[in-house]
């Protein structure tokens, strides 16, 4: 079936450090993978996506790159600030069977 | 635009007793979710509705887990008995057409954090 496998959190950067939290799934066919992120006290969000191989998603200076080769969505951003302080959630979904899969979640802290 | 609205935030109540959640989705969207997000896991799918109609609860356990969407808008999440496995936040989304995230985006509310003592 379909998986999603997450970077173990929690993860605490120094202001302006460069992120990466790492992202693989499994799953038949060709997938769309997402990044999801939850501030402090609210909902989910969407944050980028990639729709087929070798696509870019970029969002707020975040850009995650599907990589059918190695089965990775990682996400990076190269200066962090302390408002990116979140929960982030990668996803994936499977046309066909119609399921967003998500992974375990990885905790981000930034500090001044 | 307003956005996905549920109540409570926060339910405490003891093993065996029932609860209800309440969403009120984006108005126009077709189809509404219920996610369950247990502590350090992601979103697990319980239900998903198109219009009033039930698309996906193969991870729904219907015998304690109920939902229903009267009228294509609003819907309600029941739990009858409750147990401590059930403590977690559960999520409502909803997205504008028939539940393809390839190519369209779910928006979710704040959750109801629920504990189960």
């Amino acid at each position: 079936g379909n998986s999603v496998t997450q970077m173990e959190g929690p993860v605490t950067l120094s202001e302006e450090a460069f992120l990466t939290i790492n992202c693989t799934y499994t799953a038949t066919g060709y997938p769309s993978l997402f990044w999801y992120v939850q501030y402090p006290g609210e909902g989910l969000q969407l944050l980028l996506k990639a729709t087929k191989a070798d696509d870019k998603g970029s969002n707020k200076g975040f850009e995650a790159t599907y990589r059918k080769e190695t089965t990775s969505f990682h996400l990076e951003k190269g200066s962090v600030q302390v408002s990116d302080s979140a929960v982030y959630f990668c996803a994936l979904f499977r046309p066909g069977n119609e399921k967003l899969t998500f992974g375990t979640g990885t905790r981000l802290t930034i500090i001044p | 635009e307003a956005g996905v609205a549920q109540s409570p935030r926060y339910k405490i109540i003891e093993k065996r007793q029932s609860v209800a959640f309440w969403c009120n989705p984006i108005s126009g969207h077709a189809t509404l979710y219920w996610y369950q997000q247990i502590l350090g896991q992601g979103p697990k799918l319980l239900i998903q509705f198109q219009n009033n109609g039930v698309v996906d609860d193969s991870q729904l356990p219907k015998d304690r887990f109920s939902a229903e969407r009267l009228k294509g808008v609003d819907s309600t999440l029941k739990i009858q008995p409750a147990k401590l496995e059930d403590s977690a936040v559960y999520l409502c989304a909803s997205s504008l057409v028939g539940g393809s995230w390839f190519d369209t985006e779910a928006f979710f509310g704040q959750g109801t954090r629920l504990t189960v003592v």
